[in-house]
């Protein structure tokens, strides 16, 4: 049981590249989510899925894409990447049926771009 | 969801109980209060909820008082690897993906002193 996988765990990318941050959880979770978390600040909602299918809109969440077409993978995606979106970024998942379950956290993607 | 105010940093000596204060006056009759932790950038760590009634785990106990205007975070026996930021949170009750949504602020940094 490996919990929350995220990779890569480093990023370098040049301004206008793509790329997409991996995530995968083998807990069977309904719910996963991603936030950024910027230097100094907390965490910052930018998507979630609360099933296979299903995507919806965080508190920032412009610049990125996301799809969910098993339970087990959420990815992340960078259409365009900006120096604005250098960051670490969390991938979370819980039951999301089960309403007052804790959420389990992978170790993040530190993004760099240049 | 409601609002959160806590201290930006504490220190707390090692063998002592770290005592973390949150403020949510605004809570809601179906709003649990979260407390979460994050250690050197690691990805945030579940540690314990509550609603109305006091809890305890192996891992801290939760003090909510009787207006629930206010909680408290007791690390019993702080150690060096205590040292983090603690977010304190406060999410709807309920079923269902949406209320799975968690806010964060930016947390009381806690230092534990040897």
């Amino acid at each position: 049981n490996a919990g929350v996988t995220q990779t890569p765990k480093f990023q370098v990318l040049k301004t206008g590249q793509s790329m997409t941050l991996q995530c995968a959880q083998d807990m069977n979770h309904e719910y996963m989510s991603w936030y950024r978390q910027d230097p100094g600040m907390g965490l910052r909602l930018i998507h979630y899925s609360v099933g296979a299918g299903i995507t919806d809109q965080g508190e920032v969440p412009n610049g990125y894409n996301v799809s969910r077409s098993t339970t087990e993978d959420f990815p992340l995606r960078l259409l365009s990447a900006a120096p604005s979106q250098t960051s670490v970024y969390f991938c979370a998942s819980s039951w999301g049926s089960r309403g007052n379950t804790e959420a389990f956290f992978g170790q993040g993607t530190r993004l760099t771009v240049v | 969801d409601a609002k959160t105010t806590q201290p930006t940093s504490m220190d707390c000596a090692e063998g002592r109980a770290a005592n973390l204060p949150c403020n949510h006056s605004t809570i809601s009759g179906n709003e649990y209060v979260y407390w979460y932790r994050q250690i050197h950038s690691q990805g945030p760590q579940y540690i314990i909820h509550g609603l109305k009634n006091n809890e305890t785990n192996e891992m801290a106990s939760l003090i909510i008082t009787e207006d629930r205007k206010s909680s408290t975070l007791i690390l019993p026996h702080a150690t060096l690897r205590d040292t983090a930021v603690y977010y304190c949170i406060v999410r709807v009750a309920g079923y269902g993906g949406a209320t799975n949504k968690l806010i964060f602020g930016t947390g009381t940094l806690l230092a534990v002193q040897p």
